[in-house]
């Protein structure tokens, strides 16, 4: 299994809609990660939060919003959707102690909103 | 503000050919790391290699090389005697090391991406 799961894997959704995108690890990191990929654009940082307590925003918050419900878990929710949020969203993890900044992907979500 | 530039958007080369994805960054930082990851066409990024910007020494894994220039901020990536299977976009990033919270806590900073063609 994975050690960073993204669920769903691939998602059509419609404009207005709410669409949640989830994210759990069982690396056991504190530190997790919300990006976006755009062709072109490579991958620029939404969310990032340090521990459930602790949440930041990225480069391109805008129109996005996240929970980090427990260690494991950090959800990325698109309150309405709109067609320029069409992209392939990845959830990532790195350590705290002695960390280098190596980020733990994981295989990637794609939001189609039409 | 730190980032990364990759100016080589698309490269095509035959296969055997020998070719080098250009990385040049900026960070004010003296302690950073540097790494490569590769996205083939399923989608998931694949971490290749990690350097911090204390070991300038040049590493080489099978068919993959990397020169890491602090003189010239510039840490390529070149592939020797290429195959359809490096067919690719391959992205470099930056992390800034802070000494209070650790490295990287910002999440990684990465370039744009270059789409690397391996043709037949």
């Amino acid at each position: 299994d994975a050690d960073v799961t993204q669920t769903p894997r691939n998602r059509i959704t419609k404009t207005g809609k709410r669409i949640m995108l989830e994210c759990s690890q069982t690396k056991g990191h504190d530190r997790m990660y919300w990006y976006r990929q755009d062709p072109g654009l490579g991958l620029r940082l939404i969310y990032y939060s340090f521990d459930v307590k602790d949440i930041n925003k990225g480069e391109i918050s805008d129109g996005y919003s996240v929970s980090r419900q427990a260690q494991a878990k950090f959800s990325l929710s698109l309150e309405s959707a709109i067609p320029n949020q069409t992209a392939l969203y990845f959830c990532a993890t790195s350590e705290w102690t002695g960390n280098t900044g190596e980020l733990f992907f994981g295989e990637g979500s794609r939001l189609t909103v039409l | 503000a730190q980032k990364v530039t990759q100016a080589q958007t698309e490269i095509s080369v035959v296969e055997k050919e020998d070719v080098t994805l250009d990385c040049v960054y900026e960070t004010r930082d003296t302690t950073y790391y540097l790494f490569w990851y590769k996205q083939p066409p399923s989608g998931e990024l694949v971490f290749l290699i990690r350097r911090n910007s204390f070991d300038e020494q040049n590493e080489i894994s099978g068919r993959y090389s990397w020169n890491f220039q602090k003189s010239t901020s510039s840490f390529n990536f070149t592939i020797t005697a290429s195959q359809v299977v490096d067919s690719a976009v391959y992205f470099c990033a930056l992390s800034e090391a802070l000494s209070s919270s650790g490295g990287g806590a910002d999440g990684l900073t990465f370039g744009k991406g270059t789409h690397l063609i391996i043709q037949p």
